[in-house]
């Protein structure tokens, strides 16, 4: 079965901390990854984009790694921010399939 | 319009009632999705369109749910006889078969069944 599984499910820091939120998923064949971001009561906000033939992808203070073989992702946030306070969502796109599967998502929380 | 476009936004009802969901997805995206998150959770897959055509379906989607894309372009999901199970977000998302894969979701829309 294809599942996606996100650990820490609650994550509280100090702000400036530099920090990982994890993701792992059953089954290498993946297509694609793709981390969202999002906010009490709204919708997702795309983050990153990982193609399975990439091994990571940068956009500003956040880093994304992908490790097919271990069925890893992880996603480092630097320097963080009170603003960076949200919901990271993990999801796999697996060859053969046109769908994203989910995690559940880790809470973050950065305090001034 | 560069984003995704949901409505209503909010929808509270009563028990038994008949509730319809509007997606507009990004204009040049041929693939639309719907997908359901309950509190806490991470969005559950609906149904996936291409075009018009409804390509894959979830079990989570009842006969109680249907969703169309009658012209290729926007998508209406109706549930019927709701349930205070249905009360979750809807969300809707697009992509362009062209291009990375990448989805882009709408802001959401809330059911509250009472």
């Amino acid at each position: 079965k294809q599942e996606v599984t996100q650990i820490p499910a609650a994550l509280s820091v100090p702000e400036g901390e530099n920090l990982v939120l994890n993701c792992s998923f059953t089954d290498s064949a993946i297509y694609n990854l793709q981390w969202f971001r999002q906010d009490p009561g709204k919708g997702l906000t795309s983050l990153l984009l990982i193609q399975s033939s990439q091994r990571e992808q940068t956009s500003g203070r956040l880093n994304a790694s992908l490790d097919k073989s271990s069925g890893r992702s992880t996603l480092y946030i630097a320097a963080s921010q009170p603003g960076d306070s949200a919901t990271y969502l993990c999801a796999v796109r697996w060859g053969g399939y046109n769908k994203l599967i989910f995690g559940a998502g880790t809470r973050l929380a950065v305090h001034p | 319009d560069t984003g995704v476009s949901q409505n209503p936004r909010h929808k509270i009802t009563k028990r038994g009632q008949n509730v319809t969901f509007r997606c507009d997805p990004i204009s040049e995206h041929n693939r639309l999705y719907w997908y359901r998150q309950t509190l806490g959770q991470g969005p559950e897959f609906l149904t996936y369109f291409q075009n018009e055509a409804q390509l894959e379906k979830s079990r989570l989607l009842s006969d109680r749910f249907s969703a169309e894309r009658p012209k290729g372009s926007f998508s209406t999901l109706e549930i019927q006889r709701t349930e205070q199970g249905d009360s979750a977000m809807y969300l809707c998302a697009s992509s362009s078969q062209t291009n990375t894969g990448e989805l882009f979701f709408g802001e959401g829309s809330r059911l509250t069944v009472l």
